[in-house]
């Protein structure tokens, strides 16, 4: 079956770090470029980082440069976001979603079923 | 960073009649010498993830309803349901992948009336 099945997330202090995974099955991982979107409750999308699928281009919106790190590990088809010095304002539904091609420049045609990560004291 | 903005906020329309979402971005997302323009449509139903709908702007994801189009070009992009569903009442998103910072509309919550 082919599918985007997440793991991780859940409560953190402001400060703190969280790791999140989202791991791929029913098809060739590494031949596509993954993302990061988060959604605030109650909000809409907020896209947050992209990486190639080959892990050599990573790109990250300017709300979590820094901070948020995006990787991948194709040998056990697994997407990684490392999440340090967490914000209040990173509280929100993070989903991994797969880009239609390796290039980038594509819609997110597979979506992970989402993980909340709630940030707070 | 790219702006899209989503009309109207919110719409009801009556099982059977049509409804119309419109996406406008704050730069032209067409690629002339591909003639593609890099926009999509999402569909997201209560607890449940994003759905692709429509990509470059009107090719239809496999498996998604006839009933769900997709038109315009350059910075003005519609999504119509021809005939609404009780199964269609959603958010809708519209996305624009032309250039990072990728972004998304607002979205359009869509009811029954």
């Amino acid at each position: 079956e082919v599918q985007l099945l997440q793991s991780g997330g859940g409560l953190e202090h402001p400060g703190g770090s969280l790791r999140l995974s989202c791991a791929a099955s029913g098809f060739t991982f590494s031949n596509y470029a993954m993302n990061w979107v988060r959604q605030a409750p109650g909000k809409g999308l907020e896209w947050v980082s992209f990486i190639t699928g080959g892990g050599g281009v990573t790109h990250y919106a300017d709300s979590v440069k820094g901070r948020f790190t995006i990787s991948r590990d194709n040998s056990n088809s697994i997407l990684y976001l490392q999440m340090k010095t967490l914000r209040a304002e990173d509280t929100a539904v993070y989903f991994c979603a797969k880009c239609e091609s390796n290039n980038g420049n594509d819609a997110l045609d597979m979506w992970g079923q989402g993980t909340m990560v709630t940030v707070s004291s | 960073d790219i702006v899209m903005t989503q009309s109207p906020d919110s719409l009801a329309v009556s099982l059977g009649e049509r409804a119309t979402i419109n996406c406008k971005s704050s730069q032209s997302v067409l690629y002339s010498s591909k003639n593609n323009n890099y926009l999509a449509w999402y569909q997201q139903k209560p607890g449940q993830p994003p759905k692709l709908l429509i990509y470059w702007a009107s090719t239809r994801e496999p498996g998604v309803p006839d009933r769900f189009s997709g038109s315009g070009s350059g910075t003005d992009f519609t999504l119509t349901i021809s005939s609404l569903q009780a199964e269609d009442v959603a958010v809708y998103y519209c996305h624009q992948y032309y250039s990072i910072p990728w972004t998304f509309g607002q979205g359009t919550q869509v009811e029954i009336k």
